[in-house]
């Protein structure tokens, strides 16, 4: 059974660069059939996604983060990765990840619960 | 860039009666998804191109619609209902995934 799991620091200063990982269990990281993404809700806010890569590290970004985003793909540990650098408060988000499914990958098919990212001194 | 509008913003009704949400496209799209986000819970899949129910969702959820305007059903509203439902549509062009601001429905 499909399982993901986010992991990471919970609070993050100014300035500074925000790293998770998804660990994903119960399907191979390298299959084709599959992007993986990575999505985030501020509080009190809709979904946004961030980003999306596939096994062989084709990635497409969100242009509203200027290019501050960078996600990559370690199948040897089974599990990929976002890095958010010059975070503000506005980066404050459950940051979610996801395995994309479908015709070129058009939708989000399995979540992980999310973790709580907060940017603040 | 194609920008997905939900309406209503919330959607408040009594057990038994039928929910109609919408999702409205800035230019004509064929494929489209809903998703439920129940009270801090992560996202779920309702339906995929348009009106697809994902695994283990059950019949009383519908989707319908094409072009620029789509319709989330939901025929006989329960309690456990209560959440916000999301539209999302991927383009090709550049490459992108979009959701709508969602529409949250609630039990009287």
């Amino acid at each position: 059974q499909l399982q993901l799991q986010e992991s990471g620091p919970g609070l993050v200063k100014p300035s500074e660069t925000l790293s998770l990982t998804c660990n994903v269990s119960g399907a191979s990281i390298t299959s084709s059939s599959y992007f993986w993404g990575w999505i985030r809700q501020s509080p009190g806010k809709g979904l946004e996604w961030i980003g999306s890569i596939n096994y062989s590290g084709t990635t497409y970004y969100n242009p509203s983060l200027n290019s501050r985003a960078t996600i990559s793909v370690d199948s040897s540990k089974k599990q990929f990765s976002l890095r958010l650098t010059s975070v503000t408060a506005a980066d404050t988000a459950v940051y979610y990840c996801a395995r994309l499914f479908g015709e070129i990958s058009r939708y989000f098919g399995f979540w992980g619960q999310g973790t709580q990212v907060t940017v603040s001194s | 860039d194609i920008v997905l509008t939900q309406s209503p913003a919330t959607l408040s009704l009594s057990p038994g009666e039928r929910a109609t949400l919408s999702c409205r496209a800035s230019q004509r799209v064929t494929h489209l998804a809903w998703y439920e986000q129940k009270p801090g819970q992560a996202p779920r899949l309702l339906i995929y191109d348009a009106s697809t129910r994902a695994t283990g969702v059950p019949g009383r959820f519908s989707g319908s619609g094409s072009g620029t305007d789509f319709t989330l059903t939901i025929s006989s509203l329960e309690p456990g209902d209560v959440a916000v439902y999301y539209c999302q549509h991927r383009s090709i062009r550049p490459p992108a995934w979009t959701f709508g601001q969602g529409t949250k429905v609630e039990i009287k």
